[in-house]
């Protein structure tokens, strides 16, 4: 079957770093997606790996490794509102996205 | 980037009715339009996958007769909850993807808040 896992809450410190893991098991592959949804409301767009190693936009870094079946979203200078769910998304052979449980992420003060 | 935009944004209704949200692609045409439910603290759930043109391929244990999809352009998709009870009350998400390949990226929508009384 398929499987995305990801850490179901996480809690970190304004300021710091975090890293939220995801692991996969897919029919096929064509890119792992991390989507950011603050509660209430639709899913926002974060990154888009295919190829592996890391991508890095502004504050926040994905990294894959296709061999593992396994990428990580990484924040940094967390501001409190990066307090939200983290979705890792893999697209499958049929290009239909297998969505993990998501992440909680809290940032205290 | 790519807008999708939802209509309504929420809805309240009666036991028994039906509801019908639209899903439309603003800026680019979308070939593919996908409808999710989301219920609280719980990750999004794929309902079906409608192609433009053709019939919606709907998810294990979702009620095609019940959720009604009809994608009749490149823009619109729309989504009919049928005779709504209180247990369709959930968040309704859509996301179009483009025609045009690339990253094939899902852009979302605002999503609808069903609440069935």
């Amino acid at each position: 079957g398929q499987n995305i896992d990801q850490p179901t809450e996480m809690t970190a410190t304004e300021g710091a770093i975090v890293q939220i893991n995801c692991t996969y098991q897919t029919s096929g592959f064509n890119g792992l997606f991390w989507y950011q949804q603050h509660a209430g409301e639709a899913p926002t767009f974060l990154s888009y790996n295919v190829l592996d190693g890391l991508e890095e936009k502004g504050r926040f870094s994905s990294f894959l490794s296709r061999s593992k079946g396994y990428s990580y979203l990484l924040l940094k200078e967390l501001q409190m509102k990066d307090s939200a769910s983290y979705l890792c998304a893999v697209q499958d052979s049929n290009y239909q996205l297998i969505w993990g449980a998501g992440t909680k992420l809290i940032i205290k003060p | 980037g790519a807008v999708v935009s939802q209509h309504p944004s929420w809805v309240i209704c009666k036991s028994g009715t039906s509801v019908k949200i639209e899903c439309r692609s603003l800026d680019f045409q979308a070939t593919t339009m996908f409808w999710y439910r989301q219920f609280p603290k719980q990750s999004l759930m794929l309902m079906a996958t409608s192609n433009e043109g053709s019939k919606a391929t709907y998810e294990q244990g979702v009620e095609k007769d019940k959720f009604l999809i009809n994608h009749a352009s490149l823009t619109l998709s729309t989504l009919t909850v049928t005779s709504a009870h209180p247990e369709d009350s959930s968040f309704y998400i859509c996301s179009a993807r483009e025609a045009s390949g690339g990253a094939n990226e899902q852009f979302f929508g605002p999503g609808t808040r069903l609440t069935v009384l």
